[in-house]
């Protein structure tokens, strides 16, 4: 298993454009997290997916969305970019709710807002 | 509020001395902390966490309630152990989600 994938790698996008970020989990894995990592900053929770439905929700304004399909992959949606958006996303998948199990991280996606 | 704090951002030590990384939290109730650890171009991964009560790669940490501490410590630095460290908990009132600290760049030289 080549462990939670994230795609693209890079992006650059314009302020007031809007983006979407892909998340695969580890196969079996039936929870993803999704987490902003601005520069010098620890990763901030954004959402968590459990079994296709939303189980938590951090501190991000509305233009935030995302969803997890059938097969447990993810998307995190962001309208409206704003310069403050830049960072790197980070996806981790867990077995079940990562309140009991280990998280495990992809590679992160880098967003940049121009 | 919920909050983990990484006093130093750099800490730079001889191979072989030993390494101390700090963690202090913010938490009402029993928390549960964790260690993660991002070596050069790699992904984020676990490095213990505080239940377990394991030693992972040499590197121990221990719960200190009364302090609120959970510090991270090794007795003899390695060059591979040059790292970005981050300190979390467990968001206890939500489903599981993690509340990280800013992150402690460790370099050990040669």
């Amino acid at each position: 298993d080549a462990g939670v994938t994230q795609s693209p790698t890079h992006l650059i996008k314009t302020r007031g454009q809007h983006v979407t970020l892909r998340c695969s989990p580890i196969s079996g894995h039936k929870s993803v997290s999704w987490y902003q990592q601005v520069l010098g900053q620890g990763p901030q929770f954004i959402f968590q997916y459990y079994e296709k439905e939303e189980r938590g929700r951090g501190n991000f304004p509305d233009r935030f969305s995302a969803r997890q399909f059938p097969n447990y992959s993810s998307e995190l949606n962001v309208n409206a970019l704003l310069l403050g958006d830049s960072a790197l996303y980070l996806c981790a998948s867990s077995l079940e709710r990562p309140a009991r199990y280990e998280q495990y991280f992809g590679p992160g996606t880098r967003l940049t807002v121009t | 509020a919920q909050r983990v704090t990484q006093p130093e951002k750099l800490l730079s030590v001889f191979k072989g001395a030993p390494v101390e990384l700090k963690c202090n939290y913010s938490y009402s109730g029993s928390p549960e902390l964790f260690w993660y650890v991002q070596y050069s171009r790699q992904r984020l991964q676990l490095l213990l966490r505080h239940i377990s009560r394991e030693s992972i790669k040499g590197f121990t940490a221990d719960l200190n309630k009364g302090e609120t501490s959970f510090h991270l410590k090794k007795p003899f630095a390695q060059e591979e152990d040059s790292a970005m460290y981050y300190c979390a908990l467990i968001d206890g009132g939500s489903q599981g989600n993690l509340i990280f600290g800013k992150g402690t760049k460790l370099s050990v030289k040669p």
